[in-house]
């Protein structure tokens, strides 16, 4: 398995332009997570997916922010419009939950994002 | 509310220590606790998981305890090498809510 892919990897746009972040987790793990990295903050979990539905995006910071999961192998995750103060890497992880709790979170390498 | 508290923040040691990196956590329903390496620029990658159920995971110079009841894990690092310097990361997986909490990380840099 190639692991968890995110695209893209870099991403440089202008304040209020739209920004879309692709995710396409390991094949068969069925909980995905996408993470905002920033020096300031440190990872803070933006939402979370279980079986391709949305479970909590209390982390989401506003309207402007916005993900979806339409099947197994594929979530977004959208800023519209994005401001200068989301720029971050956004980390997309996934793994397979269950009671036994041994499975291992998988990181894809992140999305660089720069808003000017 | 889950919350997960590293420290020290930051260390510097010198080549061959043994040292010890401290994570605490709020709630102890957990199904899991994850220790993760990050260097700079890169992504997050998975050294130890430690199961509710266990004590201690090892995985060759690395050692991470698990205390539930004090909401305490430890990732002990052993003859440390200056390639083990990077942030590491500890993240818990609440029973409660499904969420997987990381705490702020302590970046170690180890000096040849």
């Amino acid at each position: 398995d190639a692991g968890v892919i995110q695209s893209p990897r870099h991403e440089v746009t202008e304040m209020g332009q739209e920004v879309t972040l692709r995710c396409k987790p390991i094949s068969g793990h069925n909980s995905l997570f996408w993470y905002r990295q920033t020096m300031m903050r440190g990872l803070e979990l933006l939402i979370y997916f279980n079986n391709n539905v949305p479970i909590d995006d209390s982390g989401m910071p506003e309207d402007r922010f916005s993900a979806k999961m339409p099947n197994a192998s594929f979530s977004t995750l959208k800023i519209q419009p994005s401001e200068p103060r989301d720029s971050a890497v956004y980390f997309c992880a996934s793994f397979l939950a269950g009671l036994s709790g041994a499975n291992v979170l998988t990181f894809g390498a992140g999305s660089r994002l720069t808003v000017l | 509310k889950q919350e997960v508290t590293q420290i020290p923040a930051a260390l510097s040691v010198p080549e061959g220590e043994n040292l010890v990196l401290n994570c605490s956590f709020t709630d102890s329903a957990i199904y899991n606790l994850q220790w993760f390496r990050q260097d700079p620029g890169k992504g997050l990658t998975s050294l130890l998981l430690i199961q509710s159920s266990q004590r201690e995971q090892t995985s060759g110079r690395l050692n991470a305890s698990l205390d539930k009841s004090s909401g305490r894990s430890t990732l002990y690092i052993a003859a440390s090498q200056p390639g083990d310097s990077a942030t590491y990361l500890c993240a818990v997986y609440s029973s409660n809510t499904g969420k997987l909490i990381f705490g702020q990380g302590t970046t170690l840099q180890v000096k040849p």
